[in-house]
Protein backbone atom coordinates (compact mmCIF):
# COMPACT_ATOMS: atom_id res chain seq x y z
CA UNK A 1 0.00 0.00 0.00
CA UNK A 2 0.83 3.64 0.20
CA UNK A 3 3.39 4.84 2.51
CA UNK A 4 2.23 7.46 5.06
CA UNK A 5 4.54 8.96 7.40
CA UNK A 6 4.55 11.44 10.27
CA UNK A 7 6.81 13.56 12.13
CA UNK A 8 7.21 13.71 15.00
CA UNK A 9 6.96 10.45 16.40
CA UNK A 10 6.22 11.96 19.94
CA UNK A 11 6.52 14.89 21.18
CA UNK A 12 6.40 16.96 24.68
CA UNK A 13 5.57 20.28 25.49
CA UNK A 14 4.69 23.03 28.00
CA UNK A 15 1.01 24.13 28.37
CA UNK A 16 0.82 27.12 26.19
CA UNK A 17 3.04 26.49 23.37
CA UNK A 18 2.15 25.71 19.98
CA UNK A 19 3.20 21.86 18.40
CA UNK A 20 3.49 21.31 14.64
CA UNK A 21 2.98 17.60 12.94
CA UNK A 22 3.85 16.67 9.56
CA UNK A 23 2.11 14.64 7.70
CA UNK A 24 3.58 13.44 4.29
CA UNK A 25 2.58 11.00 1.40
CA UNK A 26 5.51 9.60 0.28
CA UNK A 27 5.03 7.24 -2.54
CA UNK A 28 1.87 9.13 -4.31
CA UNK A 29 0.65 12.66 -4.56
CA UNK A 30 -2.38 13.42 -1.80
CA UNK A 31 -4.76 15.90 -3.22
CA UNK A 32 -6.62 15.21 0.09
CA UNK A 33 -5.16 14.16 3.33
CA UNK A 34 -7.25 13.18 7.06
CA UNK A 35 -6.39 14.78 10.55
CA UNK A 36 -8.00 12.16 13.16
CA UNK A 37 -7.33 12.09 17.12
CA UNK A 38 -7.59 8.94 19.41
CA UNK A 39 -7.84 9.65 23.03
CA UNK A 40 -6.73 6.36 25.65
CA UNK A 41 -9.18 3.62 24.90
CA UNK A 42 -11.15 5.07 22.15
CA UNK A 43 -11.54 5.10 18.82
CA UNK A 44 -10.44 7.13 16.20
CA UNK A 45 -12.48 10.56 15.46
CA UNK A 46 -11.66 12.66 12.54
CA UNK A 47 -11.08 15.94 13.37
CA UNK A 48 -10.70 17.46 9.77
CA UNK A 49 -10.61 16.98 5.98
CA UNK A 50 -7.81 18.92 4.30
CA UNK A 51 -7.56 19.65 0.20
CA UNK A 52 -4.62 20.99 -0.93
CA UNK A 53 -4.42 24.60 -2.08
CA UNK A 54 -7.72 25.37 -0.03
CA UNK A 55 -8.86 25.83 3.63
CA UNK A 56 -9.59 22.64 5.39
CA UNK A 57 -12.98 21.59 6.54
CA UNK A 58 -13.44 21.03 10.19
CA UNK A 59 -15.37 17.99 11.46
CA UNK A 60 -17.79 19.83 14.13
CA UNK A 61 -17.27 20.81 17.63
CA UNK A 62 -13.43 21.02 16.30
CA UNK A 63 -12.15 24.17 16.21
CA UNK A 64 -10.39 26.00 13.28
CA UNK A 65 -8.65 28.66 15.13
CA UNK A 66 -7.07 25.70 17.56
CA UNK A 67 -5.81 23.65 15.03
CA UNK A 68 -4.23 24.76 12.35
CA UNK A 69 -4.10 23.06 9.25
CA UNK A 70 -1.70 23.77 5.92
CA UNK A 71 -1.42 22.08 3.10
CA UNK A 72 0.12 23.59 0.47
CA UNK A 73 2.05 20.81 -1.16
CA UNK A 74 0.73 17.46 -2.95
CA UNK A 75 2.90 15.53 -0.45
CA UNK A 76 2.51 17.34 2.73
CA UNK A 77 0.10 18.56 5.56
CA UNK A 78 0.94 20.07 8.46
CA UNK A 79 -1.48 20.69 12.07
CA UNK A 80 -0.39 22.83 14.25
CA UNK A 81 -2.14 22.60 17.63
CA UNK A 82 -1.98 26.40 19.16
CA UNK A 83 -1.74 27.13 22.71
CA UNK A 84 -1.84 23.87 24.02
CA UNK A 85 -3.29 22.82 26.94
CA UNK A 86 -3.26 19.24 28.69
CA UNK A 87 -6.46 18.13 27.66
CA UNK A 88 -4.96 18.12 24.33
CA UNK A 89 -2.59 15.43 24.70
CA UNK A 90 -3.79 12.65 22.68
CA UNK A 91 -2.57 10.38 19.76
CA UNK A 92 -2.92 11.81 16.58
CA UNK A 93 -3.57 10.48 12.91
CA UNK A 94 -2.99 11.65 9.39
CA UNK A 95 -3.64 9.92 6.77
CA UNK A 96 -3.95 10.23 3.20
CA UNK A 97 -6.49 9.71 0.01
CA UNK A 98 -4.56 8.26 -3.09
CA UNK A 99 -6.84 8.75 -5.75
CA UNK A 100 -5.47 6.95 -8.46
CA UNK A 101 -5.76 3.37 -6.98
CA UNK A 102 -8.41 4.73 -4.31
CA UNK A 103 -6.93 3.80 -1.00
CA UNK A 104 -6.84 5.26 2.00
CA UNK A 105 -3.53 4.57 3.77
CA UNK A 106 -2.59 6.29 7.52
CA UNK A 107 0.75 7.46 9.03
CA UNK A 108 1.80 5.81 11.90
CA UNK A 109 1.00 8.61 14.60
CA UNK A 110 1.88 11.35 17.10
CA UNK A 111 1.47 11.15 20.47
CA UNK A 112 1.52 14.50 22.04
CA UNK A 113 1.86 15.06 25.60
CA UNK A 114 1.10 18.20 27.13
CA UNK A 115 2.86 19.53 30.43
CA UNK B 1 -21.11 7.12 6.66
CA UNK B 2 -23.34 3.86 7.61
CA UNK B 3 -23.40 2.64 11.04
CA UNK B 4 -21.61 -0.58 11.43
CA UNK B 5 -22.05 -3.12 14.78
CA UNK B 6 -19.03 -5.45 15.71
CA UNK B 7 -18.24 -8.11 18.31
CA UNK B 8 -16.31 -6.25 21.05
CA UNK B 9 -14.01 -8.62 21.88
CA UNK B 10 -12.76 -12.10 20.03
CA UNK B 11 -10.49 -15.10 20.77
CA UNK B 12 -8.82 -17.26 18.39
CA UNK B 13 -6.11 -20.15 18.51
CA UNK B 14 -2.76 -19.45 16.73
CA UNK B 15 -3.20 -21.26 13.07
CA UNK B 16 -6.70 -21.08 13.22
CA UNK B 17 -8.84 -19.33 10.80
CA UNK B 18 -10.53 -15.98 12.72
CA UNK B 19 -13.81 -15.40 11.14
CA UNK B 20 -14.57 -11.25 12.09
CA UNK B 21 -18.31 -10.66 11.43
CA UNK B 22 -19.53 -7.25 10.51
CA UNK B 23 -23.20 -5.89 10.04
CA UNK B 24 -24.06 -2.63 7.84
CA UNK B 25 -27.43 -2.93 7.17
CA UNK B 26 -27.99 0.81 6.24
CA UNK B 27 -25.75 0.95 4.05
CA UNK B 28 -26.08 2.94 0.99
CA UNK B 29 -24.96 1.69 -3.08
CA UNK B 30 -21.86 3.80 -3.24
CA UNK B 31 -20.47 2.58 -0.11
CA UNK B 32 -17.66 0.20 0.56
CA UNK B 33 -17.01 -2.23 2.98
CA UNK B 34 -13.67 -1.13 4.56
CA UNK B 35 -11.52 -3.34 7.10
CA UNK B 36 -8.77 -2.13 8.83
CA UNK B 37 -6.86 -2.34 11.87
CA UNK B 38 -4.66 -1.06 14.56
CA UNK B 39 -1.92 -2.76 16.38
CA UNK B 40 -1.18 -0.51 20.05
CA UNK B 41 0.07 2.69 19.34
CA UNK B 42 -0.05 2.13 15.99
CA UNK B 43 -1.87 3.73 13.49
CA UNK B 44 -4.87 1.96 11.52
CA UNK B 45 -3.20 -0.73 8.79
CA UNK B 46 -5.67 -1.54 5.93
CA UNK B 47 -6.50 -4.73 5.19
CA UNK B 48 -9.04 -4.80 2.50
CA UNK B 49 -12.18 -3.38 1.00
CA UNK B 50 -14.99 -4.30 -1.00
CA UNK B 51 -18.34 -3.08 -2.80
CA UNK B 52 -20.11 -6.38 -2.89
CA UNK B 53 -17.85 -9.23 -4.66
CA UNK B 54 -16.15 -11.00 -2.19
CA UNK B 55 -12.55 -9.93 -2.10
CA UNK B 56 -8.78 -11.50 -1.39
CA UNK B 57 -5.55 -9.97 -1.06
CA UNK B 58 -2.18 -11.42 1.26
CA UNK B 59 -3.72 -10.88 4.62
CA UNK B 60 -7.48 -11.63 3.79
CA UNK B 61 -10.67 -12.30 2.15
CA UNK B 62 -13.55 -10.46 2.48
CA UNK B 63 -17.15 -12.12 2.22
CA UNK B 64 -19.78 -9.85 1.88
CA UNK B 65 -23.51 -10.80 2.22
CA UNK B 66 -25.37 -10.56 -0.95
CA UNK B 67 -27.67 -8.00 0.35
CA UNK B 68 -24.64 -6.30 1.82
CA UNK B 69 -25.80 -5.97 5.05
CA UNK B 70 -23.00 -7.99 6.62
CA UNK B 71 -19.70 -9.37 6.23
CA UNK B 72 -17.03 -11.21 7.77
CA UNK B 73 -13.50 -10.78 7.24
CA UNK B 74 -11.24 -13.95 7.38
CA UNK B 75 -7.97 -13.73 8.35
CA UNK B 76 -7.24 -17.83 7.42
CA UNK B 77 -4.19 -18.59 9.63
CA UNK B 78 -4.30 -16.26 12.25
CA UNK B 79 -0.75 -15.82 14.48
CA UNK B 80 0.22 -13.97 17.79
CA UNK B 81 1.15 -10.50 15.21
CA UNK B 82 -2.84 -10.50 14.05
CA UNK B 83 -3.36 -9.77 17.82
CA UNK B 84 -5.12 -6.02 17.45
CA UNK B 85 -8.22 -3.97 16.95
CA UNK B 86 -10.21 -4.66 13.85
CA UNK B 87 -12.13 -1.94 12.15
CA UNK B 88 -15.04 -1.93 9.92
CA UNK B 89 -16.44 0.53 7.83
CA UNK B 90 -18.83 1.42 5.66
CA UNK B 91 -18.62 4.22 3.51
CA UNK B 92 -16.09 6.08 1.09
CA UNK B 93 -12.61 6.74 1.16
CA UNK B 94 -13.05 10.05 1.27
CA UNK B 95 -14.85 9.51 4.56
CA UNK B 96 -14.26 6.77 6.76
CA UNK B 97 -15.65 6.81 10.39
CA UNK B 98 -14.25 4.47 12.96
CA UNK B 99 -16.63 2.86 15.41
CA UNK B 100 -15.37 0.69 18.54
CA UNK B 101 -13.69 -2.23 16.45
CA UNK B 102 -13.55 -5.71 18.02
CA UNK B 103 -10.23 -6.85 19.85
CA UNK B 104 -9.11 -9.78 18.83
CA UNK B 105 -6.92 -11.61 20.95
CA UNK B 106 -4.75 -14.34 19.01
CA UNK B 107 -3.58 -17.21 21.75
CA UNK B 108 -0.87 -19.69 22.21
Amino acid sequence: GAVVSQHPSWVICKSGTSVKIECRSLDFQATTMFWYRQFPKQSLMLMATSNEGSKATYEQGVEKDKFLINHASLTLSTLTVTSAHPEDSSFYICSALDRASGSKDFGPGTRLTVT
Amino acid sequence: DAKTTQPTSMDCAEGRAANLPCNHSTISGNEYVYWYRQIHSQGPQYIIHGLKNNETNEMASLIITEDRKSSTLILPHATLRDTAVYYCIAGTASKLTFGTGTRLQVTL
